[in-house]
């Protein structure tokens, strides 16, 4: 079983705000992703991170912001939430080695009024 | 480019009977596949990989795949369906040398008692 989590599990706020996402895994993985998906539908990646220090842009672009100073950890922040950033972030983590699987958390749902 | 395609958005099948999602895909090189599976409010599983060897590939939860390397195809399969077995399916392909993937549309699976 994959240990990692997403906090908070959903999030209502007003346009404006400014939030973070947060993300966490124990199981030692260098590399760590954040994915946008809306309900149902497919997943775009929008940030990506090979260890401590390294953050890379995924294939859709994506307003908001990450940071990797630990391992374990991979938050994403949106400087200024818009109601377009509603959606569902999914975070995921693998070991090293092109052929390992990624481990999903649960996701956080953004709302933005 | 590398990419995978999902032919059906939904898969209709009554219990106990076998069960096939489709997907195709387009790499240069050698294909590393995935099948993942989501539940409702809850991040994509890991259920199997294709990466050499036997052209049929055997996951969890009694799932298993078909690579067939002449119709660029690798069908998730299983011979009784469950209606647990209900969900979000996603088929992905690596892409490059990253440990990136690309993941199809998704494959919603209904399984009617």
């Amino acid at each position: 079983e994959a240990d990692i989590y997403q906090t908070p599990r959903y999030l209502v706020i007003g346009t404006g705000k400014k939030i973070t996402l947060e993300c966490s895994q124990t199981m030692g993985h260098d590399k760590m992703y954040w994915y946008q998906q809306d309900p149902g539908m497919e997943l775009h990646l929008i940030h990506y991170s090979y260890g401590v220090n390294s953050t890379e842009k995924g294939d859709l672009s994506s307003e908001s912001t990450v940071s990797r100073i630990r391992t374990e950890h991979f938050p994403l922040t949106l400087e200024s939430a818009r109601p377009s950033h509603t959606s569902q972030y999914l975070c995921a983590s693998s070991e090293q080695g092109s052929n390992q699987p990624q481990h999903f958390g649960d996701g956080t749902r953004l709302s933005i009024l | 480019a590398q990419s995978v395609a999902q032919p059906e958005d939904q898969v209709n099948v009554a219990e106990g009977n076998p069960l096939t999602v489709k997907c195709t895909y387009s790499v240069s090189g050698n294909p590393y596949l995935f099948w993942y599976v989501q539940y409702p409010n809850r991040g994509l599983q890991f259920l199997l990989k294709y990466i050499t060897g036997d052209n049929l590939v055997k996951g969890s939860y009694g799932f298993e795949a078909e690579f067939n390397k002449s119709q660029t195809s690798f069908h998730l399969k299983k011979p009784s369906a469950l209606v647990s077995d209900s969900a979000l399916y996603f088929c992905a392909v690596r892409d490059g040398g990253y440990n990136k993937l690309i993941f199809g549309a998704g494959t919603r699976l209904a399984v009617h008692p």
